[in-house]
C-alpha cells in the first residue's frame, strides 16, 4: 500500500496564481481531510469530507475549495493565490475502524510571492 | 467550539532527561486524544491514543500518556528522552459529536541535546 499520496510536493506560485493540490488514498478510508500547517500554528483543518460526495469547512476554509472526486481522491484548489496561503499542506484519511486514526501524506511546501 | 491547547512551545531537554508535555482541551463530552509525532522533514504518525478503559496508556519508544478527566488533561511522557526524540508533538481530540473531525493542539517542538 502506498497510503496517502499527494503531487506537487513543492510549489511556488504568483499572487493571484491559480493550481489544485492532489491527494489520493489507497486504504478504503471513507474520511479524508486537508490540514495547512503553520509554524506556531500547528495543523489547522481546511476542509474534510467524511464520505464521497460529501464535503464540509474545517477552521480556515476561506480562499480555498475542495472536491472529493470519488473515494480514493480529495483535492484542494486555491482559486486566487495569496501570501497568506504560503504553508505547508497535509491532506489525511481516516476510518471508523480505527477511531479516525489519521494517515497523514508527505506534504506539499507551497510558496506564494 | 472545542479546542486543544499544548503548555509548551519549545522544550529543550539533555538526553536521559524526563519528558512531560502538556496537554488540556475544551469539551464536557467524551473524547477520544492523541499524540502525534513529527520528525524532521517527515509526515505525522500516531504515537499513542486514548480511547476508553485505563487512563494511562502506551505508546511507541517508551512514551505515555495520562488522562485525567477532570484536569481535561492528556499530557505525554517519557522517562529518559534520546536525541531522536528530536520532534514536533501535537496533542490531539475528536469528540462524541464529531468523531471523524480532528482538532489538532498549536504543537510543541522537543529538542534533545546529545
Amino acid at each position: 500500500n502506498a497510503g496517502v499520496t499527494q503531487t506537487p510536493k513543492f510549489q511556488v506560485l504568483k499572487t493571484g496564481q491559480s493550481m489544485t493540490l492532489q491527494c489520493a488514498q489507497d486504504m478504503n478510508h471513507n474520511s479524508m481531510y486537508w490540514y495547512r500547517q503553520d509554524p506556531g500554528m500547528g495543523l489547522r483543518l481546511i476542509y474534510y469530507s467524511a464520505s464521497e460526495g460529501t464535503t464540509d469547512k474545517g477552521e480556515v476554509p476561506n480562499g480555498y475549495n475542495v472536491s472529493r472526486l470519488n473515494k480514493r481522491e480529495f483535492s484542494l484548489r486555491l482559486e486566487s493565490a495569496a501570501p497568506s496561503q504560503t504553508s505547508v499542506y497535509f491532506c489525511a484519511s481516516s476510518t471508523l475502524a480505527e477511531s479516525y486514526k489519521q494517515y497523514f501524506g508527505p506534504g506539499t511546501r507551497l510558496t506564494v510571492t | 467550539a472545542q479546542s486543544v491547547s499544548q503548555h509548551n512551545h519549545h522544550v529543550i531537554l539533555s538526553e536521559a532527561a524526563s519528558l512531560e508535555l502538556g496537554c488540556n482541551y475544551s469539551y464536557g463530552g467524551t473524547v477520544n486524544l492523541f499524540w502525534y509525532v513529527q520528525y524532521p522533514g517527515q509526515h505525522l504518525q500516531l504515537l499513542l491514543k486514548y480511547f476508553s478503559g485505563d487512563p494511562l496508556v502506551k505508546g511507541i519508544k517508551g512514551f505515555e500518556a495520562e488522562f485525567i478527566k477532570s484536569k481535561f488533561s492528556f499530557n505525554l511522557r517519557k522517562p529518559s528522552v534520546q536525541w531522536s526524540d528530536t520532534a514536533e508533538y501535537f496533542c490531539a481530540v475528536t469528540t462524541k459529536t464529531s468523531y471523524d473531525k480532528v482538532i489538532f493542539g498549536p504543537g510543541t517542538s522537543l529538542s534533545v541535546i546529545p
